[in-house]
């Protein structure tokens, strides 16, 4: 149980092309989502917090209008990042918090790896 | 500013040792308490949550909570070279929703 997929697992855009994530739980549903990124032998760092059917939370110093979460479902959250450029070459790794049952634990997905040339 | 420290590392540890993983908080009210491991080019998978104080053992990982102390610890029983991997202390706010990640220690166990 608690499995978080992510779509697409990598993926090469040309500078200034948008690029859109998805993230799903497959087998529960999930009415937090979190969105972080990683950088290369960095931490984990939060970017944003999105409940179902709500506007998401960003974390300070992440830009709303470029990085636009949706969480329009229970089991499904969007991340798409606009007029992307190589500084936002990155790790993107979502995860989810049950609605029920564990609802204090995080389960991540596999990770998008975004490489903007 | 909430704070989650670990010791980055590396610790190497021999095949079949114990391996002890450690972490302090700042925040006095945080009450979950997770630890995750992270292989490289990979995402957290989430080992172990510890919310009381005192320890919490699954297999061969004991986590040990210290709430007085603000310290929450790993320990990693017979040690495998595929323990390899940085392991992350999460600490979730009391009132919020959001985890705090501490920078990760990355622990080697060598054959």
């Amino acid at each position: 149980g608690a499995v978080v997929s992510q779509h697409p697992s990598w993926v090469i855009c040309k500078s200034g092309t948008s690029v859109k994530i998805e993230c799903r739980s497959l087998d529960f549903q999930a009415t937090t989502m979190f969105w972080y990124r990683q950088f290369p032998k960095q931490s984990l760092m939060l970017m944003a917090t999105s409940n179902e059917g709500s506007k998401a939370t960003y974390e300070q110093g992440v830009e709303k209008d470029k990085f636009l979460i949706n969480h329009a479902s229970l089991t499904l959250s969007t991340l798409t990042v606009t007029s992307a450029h190589p500084e936002d070459s990155s790790f993107y790794i979502c995860s989810a918090q049950p609605g029920t049952g564990r609802v204090d634990e995080q389960y991540f997905g596999p990770g998008t790896r975004l490489t903007v040339t | 500013q909430k704070e989650v420290e670990q010791n980055s590392g590396p610790l190497s540890v021999p095949e079949g040792a114990i391996a002890s993983l450690n972490c302090t908080y700042s925040d006095r009210v945080s009450q979950s308490f997770f630890w995750y491991r992270q292989y490289s080019g990979k995402s957290p998978e989430l080992i172990m949550s510890i919310y009381s104080n005192g320890d919490k053992e699954d297999g061969r990982f004991t986590a040990q909570l210290n709430k007085a102390s603000q310290y929450v610890s790993l320990l990693i029983r017979d040690s495998q070279p595929s323990d390899s991997a940085t392991y992350l202390c999460a600490v979730r706010e009391n009132y919020g929703q959001n985890f705090v990640f501490g920078p990760g220690t990355r622990l080697s166990v060598l054959p």
